[in-house]
């Protein structure tokens, strides 16, 4: 069974574009999260997708922002690149809606540089 | 809100010697705790996970956690070290409301010696 895949792997950016991000959940899997990964600020919650809706999201900016297909496919957006956006940006695929009942399975990350 | 404290940033230990790694968190609900590993550029792997079931639970690669609820605490233990446990280590909490989300603690990178 094949695993969370998130493109693309690594891309460099500058200030002001904006980036897309994608993620394929584990086949089945409806529950699609992002987190993002920064030496400083550790591991930070983006928001949490379920059969499309968002269900939960962090405390960041408006320039940050996701969907999800009937597919489970998700993609998250950044507009307006900063230099502190540079970061890792994972995906996280789960079965079910709540963490008592099913495992997380984290992608290997898209990571973000910008110049 | 939840938040974890992982103590220690840094840990070196010895191959074949005890790993111990702290975490405390803090939830006003009964909380559901989880360890997870990160190697070089890659994603998280889940060691282990306390959803109130037993309060000591044992995880993948010979790592177990006990959860203490007097003491808001989580630590993870390994008996004995080994070479490929040289990663980082992340504490997570999380609540039956808040679905999938998980809050992290800092991490604690591990540095096992030969």
């Amino acid at each position: 069974k094949a695993g969370v895949t998130q493109t693309p792997r690594y891309l460099i950016k500058t200030r002001g574009q904006q980036v897309t991000l994608s993620c394929s959940p584990i086949s089945g899997h409806r529950s699609v999260s992002w987190y993002q990964q920064t030496p400083g600020q550790g591991l930070q919650f983006l928001f949490e997708y379920f059969s499309e809706t968002q269900r939960n999201k962090g405390n960041f900016p408006g320039r940050f922002s996701g969907r999800q297909f009937s597919n489970s496919r998700s993609e998250m957006n950044v507009s307006t690149l900063e230099l502190g956006d540079s970061a890792l940006y994972l995906c996280v695929s789960s079965e079910f809606a709540s963490g008592d009942t099913g495992e997380l399975f984290f992608g290997e990350g898209s990571r973000l540089t910008v110049l | 809100a939840q938040s974890v404290t992982q103590l220690g940033s840094h840990v070196s230990v010895s191959e074949g010697a005890l790993v111990l790694l702290r975490c405390n968190y803090s939830s006003s609900v009964p909380p559901y705790l989880f360890w997870y590993v990160q190697y070089p550029n890659q994603g998280l792997q889940l060691l282990l996970k306390y959803t109130s079931a037993a309060t000591l639970v044992k995880g993948i690669n010979g790592f177990e956690a006990e959860f203490k609820k007097s003491e808001t605490s989580f630590h993870l233990t390994k008996p004995s070290a080994h070479m490929s446990d040289a990663a980082e280590y992340f504490c997570a909490v999380s609540v039956p409301a808040a679905g999938n989300k998980l809050t992290f603690g800092g991490g604690t990178r591990v540095l096992v010696k030969p």
